[in-house]
């Protein structure tokens, strides 16, 4: 039973698209964090939902946009893909948001525009 | 603003030999830290992480790394290490109530036969 699940592992597509990558957790956390990991492998954090409510926005573009249906589940959409917004995006989830119990993250989705 | 530095970009070391990967954070107060490792094509695994308490903290896979307040540092140990010990090593922190995990820049590790 894989914790925190991203689809798709996989993403090629050109730019001027839009496209979702979606996350869902089974440890029953209440937050749920999307972390961008660019071509230097440098990680950060772009934003968290608690309880389906948002916390953290980055300064992310407005073309990027959360949504969470439920507490298990943080999609991310993307319009008007650029090939900046090549990276792989991690989903990542907490027990509660404040930091002091830990994170569990996806394995990853690669996402990456022609 | 807190921040997370780690000085060595890659290292390499022989199979079998010991292991220090350094990170040193900047906060005023005592920060949540972690040590996460990522092999290639592999997402983010947690290590050990460290909120209060003893300061040496024990790990999977062999690890442990150990919370120095007077160097703000957080150094990860393996005493013996495998070939399957090389990927990417991050050292992140966290403050409670801001949620934001913030982390270092990697150190590539390398591990010849």
């Amino acid at each position: 039973d894989t914790a925190v699940s991203q689809t798709p592992k996989y993403l090629v597509t050109q730019m001027g698209n839009d496209k979702s990558i979606k996350c869902e957790q089974n440890l029953g956390h209440d937050t749920m964090y999307w972390y961008k990991q660019d071509s230097k492998k440098f990680l950060k954090i772009m934003f968290s939902y608690n309880n389906k409510e948002l916390i953290i926005n980055e300064t992310v573009p407005n073309r990027f946009s959360p949504k969470s249906p439920d507490k298990a589940h943080l999609n991310l959409h993307i319009n008007s893909l650029e090939l900046g917004d090549s990276a792989v995006y991690f989903c990542a989830s907490s027990r509660h948001a404040g930091g002091d119990y830990g994170y569990t993250f996806g394995s990853g989705t690669r996402l990456t525009v022609v | 603003a807190q921040s997370v530095t780690q000085p060595d970009i890659h290292i390499t070391v022989s199979e079998g030999a010991s292991l220090e990967l350094r990170c040193n954070y900047s906060y005023g107060a005592t920060p949540y830290l972690f040590w996460y490792v990522q092999s290639p094509g592999q997402g983010l695994q947690l290590l050990l992480k460290y909120f209060s308490g003893d300061t040496l903290v024990q790990g999977i896979k062999g690890f442990e790394a150990e919370f120095k307040r007077s160097q703000s540092s957080f150094n990860l140990r393996k005493p013996s290490v495998h070939w399957s010990d090389a990927a990417e090593y991050f050292c992140a922190v966290t403050v409670y109530n801001t949620d934001k995990l913030i982390f270092g820049t990697g150190t590539r590790l390398q591990v010849f036969p």
